[in-house]
């Protein structure tokens, strides 16, 4: 049972570039959600799905696309990156709300330069 | 919106001495709350949750927390600190009720352990 997988591990871009993080999980969870963790500032959210097909905006989306075409896969797009985008990405998923904890990957760190 | 405040962002503690990790959740209906610690270079993995049964809520790795209405808290204990237990950890709240999902985070707390 792998989890929830991300990758890359690591990634550099420059300034105006854009790139996907991948995020896939085999759990059959229905909610899906990316984080990012800067220093001091805890983990904010991003996007987050519950459902294939259903996204929404989190507290600090702009910069950013997502898709759910599947149940296990929840991709996060850079649109055009830029060095305010440096931080540590996380894709966690859980099989639903209330009780029901998250569960994360391992995190992807991106540079911009 | 729910809101999280951990005070203090830097712990330090001796091994063996008690380790006390502060949260506090904004809101007047109890949320779901939930404890995460991270390691270096890792993920964040679940410490414990609390589920109403019961004020007192033990997790893994020795740590447990306790569950205030009156002080709207949910505060973290380890009776006796270990040298491994030196991690980030993180309080998180999570809207009762309906079909929320989303959790919010706080700051996180950084923890040392000296020997």
């Amino acid at each position: 049972n792998a989890g929830v997988t991300q990758t890359p591990k690591f990634q550099v871009l420059k300034t105006g570039q854009s790139m996907t993080l991948q995020c896939a999980q085999d759990m059959n969870h229905e909610y899906m959600s990316w984080y990012r963790q800067d220093p001091g500032m805890g983990l904010r959210l991003i996007h987050y799905s519950v459902g294939a097909g259903i996204t929404d905006q989190g507290e600090v989306p702009n910069g950013y696309n997502v898709s759910r075409s599947t149940t296990e896969d929840f991709p996060l797009r850079l649109l055009s990156a830029a060095p305010s985008q440096t931080s540590v990405y996380f894709c966690a998923s859980s099989p639903g709300g209330g009780l029901s904890p998250l569960h994360f990957g391992n995190g992807t760190r991106l540079t911009v330069t | 919106a729910q809101s999280v405040t951990q005070l203090g962002s830097h712990v330090s503690v001796s091994e063996g001495a008690l380790v006390l990790l502060r949260c506090n959740y904004s809101s007047s209906v109890p949320p779901y709350l939930f404890w995460y610690v991270q390691y270096p270079n890792q993920g964040l993995q679940l410490l414990l949750k609390y589920t109403s049964a019961a004020t007192l809520v033990k997790g893994i790795n020795g740590f447990e927390a306790e569950f205030k209405k009156s002080e709207t808290s949910f505060h973290l204990t380890k009776p006796s600190a270990h040298m491994s237990d030196a991690a980030e950890y993180f309080c998180a709240v999570r809207e009762s009720g309906g079909s929320n999902y989303k959790l919010t985070f706080g700051k996180g707390t950084l923890l040392t352990v000296n020997p």
